[in-house]
């Protein structure tokens, strides 16, 4: 059975720092996303990951895929405000169903 | 505008009284899927659809039935609500080919069930 775990749960930083969110999963798959939910609002997509050493830039978002490891991070650069928000991360199965499991999420808070 | 299009944003029931939530894509997208999102649990993906009368369950499929009877159409159907399904649910659809691509989704429901 697959299973997404996300950490941290929460993190508070301060604005010019940079952190790394960690994805790790339990079984293969080489199909990976993040996404972004603003409170109360409804899920955005940040990056699609697709094969082994896939990285993708975005701003001040980068995303990562190891899937030797079973393992996707989302680096963080020089955080600003505009980046407080809920991330997941979602694995895709890839032997024989078609179901998406995501992880619990990672609420990020920027200190100004 | 591509979107997907969830009724209604906000639903207050009593338990037992079947309830239906809509979704609707105008994207010609093929997978179609329902999660739920509780605190502290993610989202959980209750079923998903890979096109017109092809659905299957999800993570946490009981209490819950789907139809696929149109593309662009996926119902969620409640027969009879109780309490512990009280939460947000999000529609989310997406093309089935090529694989790995990325959803979108409903701006999501909030039931309560009393």
């Amino acid at each position: 059975e697959l299973k997404v775990e996300q950490n941290p749960l929460f993190l508070s930083m301060q604005e010019g720092k940079n952190y790394t969110i960690y994805c790790n999963y339990s079984t293969t798959s080489d199909r990976l996303y993040w996404y972004r939910q603003d409170p109360g609002k409804s899920l955005e997509s940040l990056f699609v990951l697709l094969s082994n050493g896939a990285v993708k830039q975005e701003g001040r978002l980068m995303a990562s895929l190891d899937t030797k490891a079973r393992l996707s991070t989302l680096h963080i650069t020089a955080a600003v405000h505009d980046l407080s928000a809920t991330y997941f991360c979602a694995v895709e199965e890839t032997s024989g169903t078609y179901k998406y499991i995501f992880g619990t999420g990672t609420r990020l808070k920027v200190l100004a | 505008e591509a979107q997907v299009t969830q009724n209604p944003r906000y639903l207050i029931t009593v338990t037992g009284k079947k309830l239906t939530v809509t979704c609707s894509q105008n994207m010609n997208h093929e997978y179609m899927s329902w999660y739920r999102q509780d605190p502290g649990l993610g989202l959980r993906q209750i079923y998903y659809s890979m096109n017109v009368e092809v659905t299957d369950k999800g993570d946490v499929p009981e209490g819950y039935k789907v139809s696929r009877k149109e593309k662009r159409n996926f119902p969620l159907i409640l027969e009879s609500p109780s309490p512990n399904q009280t939460s947000l649910y999000f529609c989310a659809s997406s093309l089935s080919e090529p694989r790995g691509t990325e959803a979108f989704f409903g701006q999501g429901t909030r039931l309560t069930v009393v």
